[in-house]
């Protein structure tokens, strides 16, 4: 089966504090895309990142990391020193190999209080 | 910003009637999708397109159908319109798929609303 668990459906964190978006993908094929999505109040879908199965590799990007591990077919997503602004649902999505189609998780709601 | 275009942005029909979504995208990607996003459920793909005139479909088909006779125009139809496709639906454009293709961009949404 091919899916995506996103297992937290709503995560309250107080403001600076670091917070960690969980995301389990099942999938038999051996090359497959990660991607991470936000969609903020606006209600926009905002492409955050996108990771192949060849490259285990943590990355950084500013406050944003992301944690890649094939052995518990696991791509969480870390949120340091959080802000208000980086309330929004987040979603975690699987393309396997040929596939023209995405699988998305049902997302996580993520509310920064101030 | 990909170029994206969803016509109307909102709307409210009554039970029955035809509705058609209108996607525009400026980018000449090849492939194009429709999603809808209804509360604990997510995204789910209704229907996608991968050329003019070659659609296939997405996990929740039924009562909707797809034609896309250019690049840049994929319409979504709702042949007849029930209260339970009320929903928030997104157009998506990729390039295609594999490395470096993969990415959807996404429309910013028409809200439906079928009384």
């Amino acid at each position: 089966a091919q899916k995506v668990t996103q297992a937290q459906t709503e995560i309250s964190v107080v403001e600076k504090e670091d917070v960690t978006l969980d995301c389990v993908y099942e999938t038999r094929d051996t090359t497959y895309y990660l991607f991470w999505y936000k969609q903020p109040p606006s209600g926009e879908l905002v492409f955050l990142i996108r990771r192949n199965s060849f490259d285990e590799q943590n990355e950084i990007s500013g406050r944003y990391s992301w944690n890649f591990q094939k052995s518990t077919s696991s791509f969480n997503f870390t949120i340091t020193a959080s802000q208000v602004v980086d309330s929004a649902v987040y979603f975690c999505a699987l393309n396997p190999n040929r596939d023209d189609k995405i699988i998305f998780g049902k997302g996580t709601r993520l509310h920064i209080l101030p | 910003d990909a170029g994206i275009t969803q016509s109307p942005r909102h709307k409210v029909t009554e039970t029955g009637t035809p509705v058609t979504l209108r996607c525009h995208q400026t980018e000449n990607h090849r492939y194009m999708y429709w999603y809808r996003q209804d509360p604990g459920h997510g995204l789910r793909l209704i229907h996608y397109s991968y050329g003019v005139k070659d659609t296939d479909k997405g996990e929740v088909s039924d009562g909707y159908s797809v034609s896309r006779s250019k690049t840049e125009d994929f319409l979504l139809t709702l042949e007849s319109a029930t209260s339970s496709q009320t929903s928030v639906y997104f157009c998506a454009i990729s390039e295609g798929s594999g490395v470096g293709k993969n990415i959807q961009y996404f429309g910013a949404g028409t809200r439906l609303s079928v009384l």
